[in-house]
């Protein structure tokens, strides 16, 4: 079974408008992390954000904000008012128990913001 | 602001030979790692290496895959002899111990062709 699931190959999102990116997990580990990374077509992985199983609140970061919602395994990024510049691959990645902490990525979204 | 960095940006090499990619973590992190990306799939994870030792290791990482630390800077990954499968973009990543997000930066990545 698909630890990270994304199930949105691609959007095209108008600019300035909100766009929701979604993740879903599956982990019987009670501890876990949940990352989004961004990756331009320059290839350079970027992270974005990053919210803990523990975490009482969603994580925000700018313009970037998570709607983690822990009975339904879903950790969705959230970016407000798109730029040109978020044209990019996003991918959830999930960090399972306390171990050495590798990350288990989604097949990701690409992500096309229109002028 | 401390960056990974990773040399060759990209590497073209003959199937059958030996390559080493390299890397040179941010200076005061413990924890490494080594991923990859073949074009247009999700990333993988490979080994993670902490304490001068691997601590995890995929099945990807088999015999023909090493790494090593070899003067407490830069964090090495070799293919002992690269197949045309081993093509892909393979990124070093590093997290600092005790870390809130347990973020793991990434460098650039390293493309490796294999004709």
């Amino acid at each position: 079974a698909q630890k990270i699931t994304q199930t949105q190959p691609g959007m095209f999102v108008q600019e300035k408008e909100a766009v929701t990116l979604d993740c879903t997990y599956d982990t019987s580990d009670p501890s876990y992390g949940l990352f989004w990374y961004k990756q331009p077509s320059s290839g350079e992985m970027i992270f974005l954000i990053y919210q803990g199983s523990y975490d009482q609140q969603n994580a925000t970061e700018g313009r970037y904000s998570l709607n983690f919602q822990k009975a339904r395994k879903s950790a969705n990024l959230v970016i407000s008012a798109s730029q040109l510049g978020d044209s990019a691959m996003y991918f959830c990645a999930m960090r399972e128990g306390d171990s050495n902490y590798q990350l288990i990525w989604g097949a990701g979204t690409k992500l096309i913001i229109k002028p | 602001e401390p960056e990974v960095t990773q040399t060759p940006s990209h590497q073209v090499t003959q199937m059958g030979q030996e390559v080493i990619l390299r890397c040179v973590p941010i200076s005061n992190h413990l924890y490494f790692y080594w991923y990859r990306q073949i074009l247009g799939q999700k990333v993988e994870f490979l080994v993670s290496f902490y304490n001068n030792e691997i601590s995890e290791k995929s099945e990807i990482f088999d015999d023909q895959f090493s790494v090593e630390r070899p003067d407490g800077s830069n964090f090495t990954l070799k293919i002992r002899s690269t197949k045309l499968e081993d093509s892909a973009m393979y990124f070093c990543a590093s997290r600092r111990s005790g870390s809130p997000s347990n973020e793991q930066f990434f460098g650039p990545g390293t493309r490796l062709t294999v004709l």
